[in-house]
């Protein structure tokens, strides 16, 4: 079964260094979402990109944040500087339909800690 | 911000009960979905529901899409070890999936 594929699993990281996480979407699958989750909570949406094209970043805090996808297929979650704020969870998702409906469906996620 | 609301925060069960959880929202919302996280890894989706009033199973979970579309509920029957883990009640706008908070369900053996 295809899965949403992401890396590192986990991320330690001191404040004010720089960090990346990777994702690789469902083959196919033109829709990929970041969501940040914070401990204790749901998560919440970041950017989403339809093919290589941002469709929306209107809750990534850009002055440290920056979400790339060059060719539309894999994606890259850059933070810089890091704050201890940032640490939480980063999932990432692509949208596919099964069925009848659209589904997003989510990777393992990558955990980041910033000391 | 989040604008479900999620309950109950937290539950402890015996193995073999039924276990309830609900969703509610001030806005409607033409689908709602239903989540499982397990610990360390992302959301899996249990259940979809796209129209009002609608009851869907899957295995010993059902769910239902509230009359006014501002709610919905998921039932799961008699618990194993294996249901524990953070269920998300969600909602789709605008092509993005909105959570709630979630319910962390704890199974005491």
């Amino acid at each position: 079964e295809a899965e949403v594929a992401q890396s590192p699993r986990y991320k330690i990281t001191e404040k004010s260094q720089a960090v990346a996480f990777w994702c690789d979407p469902i083959s196919g699958h033109a829709t990929l979402y970041w969501y940040r989750q914070i401990l204790g909570q749901g998560p919440e949406l970041l950017v989403q990109f339809q093919d290589e094209s941002v469709v929306d970043d209107s809750q990534l805090p850009k002055d440290r944040f920056s979400a790339e996808r060059l060719k539309g297929v894999d994606s890259t979650l850059k933070i810089q500087p890091a704050e201890l704020g940032d640490s939480a969870m980063y999932l990432c998702a692509s949208k596919g339909r099964e069925g009848i409906q659209e589904t997003q469906y989510f990777g393992p996620g990558t955990r980041l800690l910033v000391l | 911000g989040q604008q479900l609301n999620q309950s109950p925060q937290s539950m402890f069960i015996q193995e073999g009960e039924d276990v309830s959880m609900n969703c509610t929202s001030s806005s409607i919302f033409n689908t709602w979905l239903w989540y499982k996280q397990d610990p360390g890894e992302g959301p899996v989706l249990l259940i979809a529901l796209y129209k009002a009033g609608e009851l869907t199973s899957n295995g010993r979970l059902t769910a239902q899409f509230g009359i006014t579309r501002k709610d919905s509920f998921l039932n799961i029957s008699a618990s194993i070890p294996s249901d524990v883990g953070i269920y998300f009640c969600a909602v789709n706008r605008d092509d993005k999936i909105i959570f709630g908070k979630g319910t962390r369900l704890h199974i005491l053996p």
